[in-house]
């Protein structure tokens, strides 16, 4: 069965600090991958998906950046973090050929103090 | 483009209570539809699905019929619990895009009370 991981579960960082949060998928291959932030109380902002390694396309303008370095490794980062950048975000991913259904990571709550 | 609504609530039953959550959207093509909760401090977990016309998923006691004369994806379940209390999301995913895209409403709020 496939799976899905995120890390780390919560983090608090300063204004001006660098981010780097992971994501990794078990049990499948060459999925696609997605970067989503919730903001309290909010819905579901996609940021970043990826179709394969080095694929990457961005929604929304952001402070933030994506990599997959390997198939199954999606990572977040930032140089700089802002205020505005703190919430609840969510990998997810999905099979290239189904009913497209995405399936989501347990999220990694970041605060920006 | 393709858009879901659906009522942003906070929605606040009773223990054993009827609930309804409804959801509209809006396709240019022939959608899968869904319905995602998520608990407090959690990701959020597939509830159901349908993938055509008339179709009607179903988990937990939750259902959705999809109907494509309305394009409506309303959740119904007869007698909610305590352990209901979450969000719900609304979702849709158009096959003829470039990539997987899925589109969510905003979320349902539901709490239950004993």
């Amino acid at each position: 069965s496939q799976t899905i991981h995120q890390w780390p579960a919560t983090l608090v960082q300063p204004v001006g600090s660098p981010l780097s949060l992971e994501c990794t998928v078990e049990g499948t291959s060459n999925p696609n991958l997605y970067w989503y932030r919730q903001a309290a109380g909010r819905g579901l902002q996609l940021l970043f998906y990826s179709v394969g390694i080095g694929q990457i396309s961005s929604e929304v303008p952001q402070n933030l950046s994506a990599s997959r370095p390997q198939d199954r490794q999606f990572i977040l980062s930032s140089k700089k973090l802002l205020l505005s950048d703190s919430g609840f975000y969510l990998c997810a991913w999905n099979r290239l050929a189904g009913n497209y259904e995405q399936y989501f990571g347990p999220g990694t709550r970041l605060t920006v103090t | 483009g393709d858009s879901v609504t659906q009522m942003e609530g906070p929605v606040t039953l009773s223990e054993e209570a009827f609930l309804t959550i409804n959801c509209t959207y809006t396709a240019t093509g022939y959608p899968s539809l869904f319905w995602y909760v998520q608990y407090p401090g959690e990701g959020l977990q597939l509830l159901l699905k349908a993938t055509k016309a008339d179709d009607k998923g179903s988990n937990k006691g939750f259902e959705a019929t999809y109907r494509k004369e309305t394009t409506s994806f309303h959740l119904e379940k007869g007698s909610v619990q305590v352990s209901d209390s979450a969000v719900y999301f609304c979702a849709l995913s158009d096959k003829g895009t470039s990539y997987d895209k899925v589109i969510f409403g905003p979320g349902t709020s539901l709490s239950v009370i004993p």
